[in-house]
């Protein structure tokens, strides 16, 4: 199994801000992804994190709101952009070995906009 | 793509008790469906999972049975203990395209387990 840590963990941000969300995973692996997940709801996959390469965004995600970076096989960022109160949620990073699916899920990060 | 229904979407049951949690699928071509728990304030826990060329797995307490024909999957707890309560997640990754692994989660049981 991975072991995945995330900063921060929690955090309260004013609108028109931006906040990175880093995630650590204590072991390789071949796919990281970052979720959504507003309260009381399930997950929902904002993108697919890519090493060396540009993340690959779900509908009704763009880039430009939620830049990714992933320069190894082990770490990655998420930034949420010029924040609005629609942005509160649970932001969740996962990792998993492609070949076998199995995926693990971070703390996760609990953004309030305000 | 890949659409996941979870029922119920919340379930009381008596310590001791047996639960069961059922979820459909659309894409006949998934092959891996996981379960994760997850607690207030904490990240999704997968406690299970099974391939499509299994009908059936156990472990310990918790077992998952899968329909390939119907394209359904159940959750089973046995000798439910409080420590259970949470909310339950099924997911299935549908056919791979593009980026593989990629999961579609259900809309989550909240399962109590009373004294």
């Amino acid at each position: 199994s991975a072991v995945i840590s995330q900063k921060p963990s929690r955090d309260i941000c004013q609108r028109g801000t931006s906040l990175t969300i880093q995630c650590q995973v204590d072991s390789q692996v071949t796919m990281m992804f970052w979720y959504r997940q507003q309260p009381g709801q399930s997950l929902t996959l904002i993108a697919t994190a890519n090493q060396g390469s540009e993340a690959t965004y779900e509908s009704g995600f763009v880039i430009d709101k939620f830049p990714i970076s992933r320069p190894n096989l082990t770490f990655s960022t998420l930034t949420v952009s010029n924040m609005s109160p629609e942005d509160s949620s649970i932001y969740l990073c996962s990792g998993g070995q492609g070949e076998v699916d199995t995926q693990y899920f971070g703390p996760g990060t609990r953004l309030t906009v305000l | 793509g890949e659409n996941v229904e979870q029922h119920p979407s919340t379930l009381s049951v008596q310590e001791g008790d047996s639960a069961v949690i059922k979820c459909t699928y659309s894409d006949s071509a998934s092959n891996y469906f996981p379960w994760y728990k997850q607690e207030l304030g904490k990240g999704p826990q997968l406690i299970i999972d099974i391939r499509s060329n299994v009908g059936e797995k156990k472990d310990q307490r918790i077992a998952v049975t899968l329909n390939k024909t119907a394209k359904h999957f159940s959750l089973h707890i046995t000798e439910t203990q409080p420590e259970d309560s949470a909310v339950y997640f099924c997911a299935a990754r549908g056919s791979r395209s593009g980026t593989a692994s990629k999961l579609t989660f259900g809309t989550g049981t909240r399962l109590q387990v009373t004294l």
